[in-house]
């Protein structure tokens, strides 16, 4: 059973560096094509993807929010690693981890939808 | 970057109605398209993956269909439960991008 669970400040002030951790078990970031990615939520807002990493080190991020993310991995304490420089209001939101299987075929990777999700951390930007 | 327009943006319907959801991408995806079930204040849940593959446990009365830049999620015979916010995501390649959602009530 893959479970996932966010943790990190719930709030933070404008300019400040958000750091978020999910940790998860039940799957290994070491196992081809499997991926874990975090999606954020504004309240009352869409979902918004933000970043996956993969098993190889692969990460991947929202082309607008690209300088402002870092992704990364310790598989030794299975945990995956988001963080969010500048931080201001509009980042408020619910941010989610969530685990993405695929596979690797000859030289191309072939990714799932996000099956297993955590239960989200609300993060509030305020001063 | 391929955009993901879901339409509508909001329906009502009555329980038993056969609700239908559209998402169009801007460019062809294939199928690598997922739907996902947001009930109020809960986690999104994966409800079909492939445009038409039902996650497991997914009740029979979803379904998706649908491939390159148009897809469909229907719901056939809406019920009380599937009150909820329902978003479709192409998985293709970075970026991972989200529709809007559609809201459906029951009226």
């Amino acid at each position: 059973q893959i479970t996932l669970k966010e943790s990190g400040p719930t709030l933070v002030k404008p300019t400040q560096t958000l750091t978020l951790t999910c940790t998860f078990s039940g799957l290994s970031l070491t196992s081809s094509g499997v991926g874990v990615g975090w999606i954020r939520q504004p309240p009352g807002k869409a979902l918004e993807w933000l970043a996956v990493i993969y098993w190889d080190d692969d990460k991947r991020y929202r082309p607008s929010l690209k300088s402002r993310l870092t992704i990364t991995k310790d598989t030794s304490k299975n945990q995956v690693v988001l963080t969010m420089t500048n931080m201001d209001p509009v980042d408020t939101a619910t941010y989610y981890c969530a685990h993405r299987r695929g596979y690797v075929s000859g030289a191309s990777y072939s990714g799932y939808a996000f099956d297993i999700w955590g239960q989200g951390i609300l993060v509030t930007v305020s001063s | 970057d391929i955009q993901m327009t879901q339409s509508p943006s909001s329906l009502s319907a009555s329980v038993g109605d056969r609700v239908t959801i559209t998402c169009r991408a801007s460019q062809g995806i294939s199928i690598s398209l997922a739907w996902y079930q947001q009930k109020p204040g809960k986690v999104p849940k994966l409800l079909i993956y492939a445009a038409s593959t039902l996650q497991s446990g997914v009740p029979s009365r979803f379904s998706g269909s649908g491939s390159g830049t148009d897809f469909t999620l229907t719901i056939s015979g809406l019920q009380p439960e599937d009150v909820a916010t329902y978003y479709c995501q192409k998985y293709d390649s970075a970026p991972l991008t989200f529709g809007g959602g559609t809201k459906v009530e029951i009226k």
